[in-house]
């Protein structure tokens, strides 16, 4: 079965401490896997894939397939990266994602 | 700029009321769909609609229905509301072109709370 873990549901950081927030997916094909973020009265809106590698806002992501991880880092947390994170696998060509339970992270000054 | 809109920011209905839930996207997708967001949840897929007309059942369907009569915009309908469907509402939109359709934009979300 096609699944997406987070298995943190709150992660609580000091401001400048480095951050990992977990995903782990199950899935059968060639997985493409998102981080999706949702700031504080903000919309949900696409933070990275791993397919294009990039670096956004100082968050990278490797896919690791050995581990089925995709797990989100970023060296130095700052107070702006507070908000609710979601893992997301791709369904295929369907355009279709299937969404982790999500994680909020909280950095702390 | 992207934009998908939904009717309400807060509903409060009745148990057993008919309660209509409207999106509309301005950029054109192909691809409309309908969440629910729960604390511990995540996001839930409750429909999908990937042209005019055309719907496909989610993970949790039950309890609801959707309507696409225009592609700009996908109705959700809770036939008789209960309590349990109290929860954060999402729409999303996204492309059908291959490389971008995991893309997906959220609306607002409607807050809906069924007393």
């Amino acid at each position: 079965a096609q699944r997406v873990t987070q298995p943190e549901k709150l992660l609580s950081v000091f401001k400048g401490a480095p951050v990992e927030l977990k995903c782990n997916y199950s899935y059968s094909g060639s997985p493409e896997l998102f981080w999706y973020v949702q700031y504080s009265r903000q919309r949900l809106q696409l933070l990275l894939r791993h397919i294009s590698r990039e670096s956004i806002k100082g968050f990278t992501a490797d896919l690791n397939k050995g581990e089925t991880s995709f797990h989100l880092k970023k060296p130095f947390a700052q107070e702006e990266d507070s908000a609710m994170y979601y893992c997301a696998l791709s369904q295929g060509n369907t355009g279709k994602l299937i969404f982790g339970q999500g994680t909020t992270l909280q950095v702390k000054p | 700029d992207v934009k998908v809109t939904q009717s309400s920011r807060y509903l409060v209905k009745r148990t057993g009321e008919k309660v209509f839930l409207e999106c509309v996207q301005d950029m054109d997708h192909e691809n409309m769909f309908w969440y629910r967001q729960d604390p511990g949840l995540g996001l839930r897929l409750i429909y999908f609609s990937y042209d005019v007309k055309m719907k496909e059942k989610g993970d949790i369907p039950e309890g609801y229905s959707v309507s696409r009569e225009k592609k700009e915009r996908f109705s959700l309908i809770l036939e008789s509301a209960s309590t349990n469907q109290t929860s954060m509402y999402l729409c999303a939109s996204s492309s059908r072109i291959r490389d971008t359709q995991e893309t997906q934009y959220f609306g607002p979300g409607t807050r809906l709370l069924v007393l």
